[in-house]
């Protein structure tokens, strides 16, 4: 069984700071996938970001970037100069290469104060 | 963003009444997928398809069925909806054929049965 845990429900970060999202995963597969996906209020789930487990280079798209350490099975999200836009649920998701389901955690809840 | 629309965006049904939901991608993914957003669950799978007629079942399955008789239609039915069937539910789609593994989500379709 493959499970995500996002242990923070909420957080909050100031205007143009920077903000860790904190995610941890259990596998027993080698090959598989990451994401970060972000839900505003829209409801509409975006992806933010994708790893891909083989490669050890951390992923980045513009001012947000992932620390994956495999060995540890963590998987968090940096978002830099933090924008009141930034503000909504992310959920981190696991993606076997052996399987199609997206296994999702519970989501973490960004507040974005100016 | 993906081409994938759902429809209805909102629909409120009594208990008992069967209820389809509509998925429609114009992006020619062999993949689809049908989830459901509950509070303090995440997302969850609960059919997917991987190509014309070709289905299976995913984590929560119960009480649903589906069908796709088009590359770009896929239909989940609510046989006899049931209150614990009011939910959020999203259509996804993806080509690992074409190496894309990453799942892109459609807008979302609340549910309410009474």
């Amino acid at each position: 069984a493959q499970t995500v845990t996002q242990s923070q429900p909420e957080m909050s970060v100031q205007e143009a700071e920077t903000v860790t999202l904190s995610c941890t995963y259990d596998t027993s597969e080698s090959d598989y996938y990451l994401f970060w996906y972000k839900q505003p209020p829209s409801r509409q789930m975006i992806l933010v970001i994708r790893q891909e487990a083989y490669k050890q280079q951390n992923a980045t798209e513009n001012r947000f970037s992932v620390n994956f350490q495999k060995a540890a099975k963590s998987f968090s999200l940096k978002i830099s100069d933090s924008q009141l836009g930034d503000a909504a649920m992310y959920f981190c998701a696991l993606l076997s290469n052996s399987g199609y389901a997206l296994n999702f955690g519970k989501g973490t809840s960004l507040l974005v104060t100016p | 963003d993906a081409g994938i629309t759902q429809s209805p965006r909102h629909k409120v049904t009594e208990t008992g009444t069967p209820v389809t939901l509509r998925c429609h991608q114009t992006e020619n993914h062999r993949y689809m997928y049908w989830y459901r957003q509950d509070p303090g669950h995440g997302l969850r799978l609960i059919h997917y398809s991987y190509g014309v007629k070709d289905t299976d079942k995913g984590e929560v399955s119960d009480g649903y069925s589906v069908s796709r008789s088009k590359t770009e239609d896929f239909l989940l039915t609510l046989e006899s909806a049931t209150s614990s069937q009011t939910s959020v539910y999203f259509c996804a789609i993806s080509d690992p054929d074409r190496h894309t593994d990453t799942q892109y989500f459609g807008p979302g379709t609340r549910l309410t049965v009474l």
